[in-house]
């Protein structure tokens, strides 16, 4: 069982080109999501999905796309990287309560690494 | 705008004693309480998750929740050197259920 598996683990880019952070899971959860973590900081939601085809943002969305075609994969896409945007991504799935009321926690991936110079 | 506010920190604590970890949030309607921790160069790991007013315990762990005062702790007892990481306060609200984490409190545990 993979959980959530992200691809690249690490990457350089130079300003303005663009990338595809890959993101799939295999537990068949709805609700997926993006954060970005920059040194001594939380994590900072970028885009959530809660299903195929739905998708919404968060609380730093600039700079970045999502798109959310299957179940399983929610890629992350930067267009014109900036330096802002060196950071640790991370994306999760949520599992919930029978009632569906309830989050009961997030799986994440292993992170990628993300520079830009 | 959702704020979760953690004690800055750093910790540190000896070995075998308590790490008491603090954590405010601002949002009433918040449902889900969680505790991560996170090793360097890791990815957040789920510790513990407490949704009713009241202590929550988990072997060395115990989470506390005290919604009137928009409130959750984390005690660690018998603190070990391999509890030594970052942990993040994270809060479940909104129409997807997403975390608010904190900023997170290091704690070092001295052997």
């Amino acid at each position: 069982n993979a959980g959530v598996t992200q691809t690249p683990k690490f990457r350089i880019l130079k300003i303005g080109q663009s990338m595809t952070l890959q993101c799939t899971q295999d537990m068949n959860h709805n609700y997926m999501y993006w954060y970005r973590q920059d040194p001594g900081m939380g994590l900072k939601l970028i885009y959530y999905s809660v299903g195929a085809g739905i998708t919404d943002k968060g609380e730093v969305p600039n700079g970045y796309n999502v798109s959310r075609s299957t179940t399983e994969d929610f890629p992350l896409r930067l267009e014109l990287a900036a330096p802002s945007q060196t950071s640790v991504y991370f994306c999760a799935s949520s599992s919930f309560s029978r009632t569906g009321l309830r989050n009961v926690g997030y799986t994440f991936g292993s992170g990628t690494r993300l520079t830009v110079v | 705008q959702k704020e979760v506010e953690q004690n800055s920190g750093p910790l540190s604590v000896p070995e075998g004693a308590i790490a008491s970890l603090n954590c405010t949030y601002s949002d009433r309607g918040s449902q889900s309480f969680f505790w991560y921790r996170q090793y360097s160069g890791k990815s957040p790991e789920l510790i513990m998750s407490i949704y009713s007013n009241g202590d929550k315990e988990d072997g060395r762990f115990t989470a506390q929740l005290n919604k009137a005062s928009q409130y959750v702790s984390l005690l660690i007892r018998d603190s070990q050197p391999s509890d030594s990481a970052t942990y993040l306060c994270a809060v479940s609200s909104g129409s997807a259920r997403q975390l608010t984490f904190g900023s997170g409190t290091q704690l070092t545990v001295l052997p």
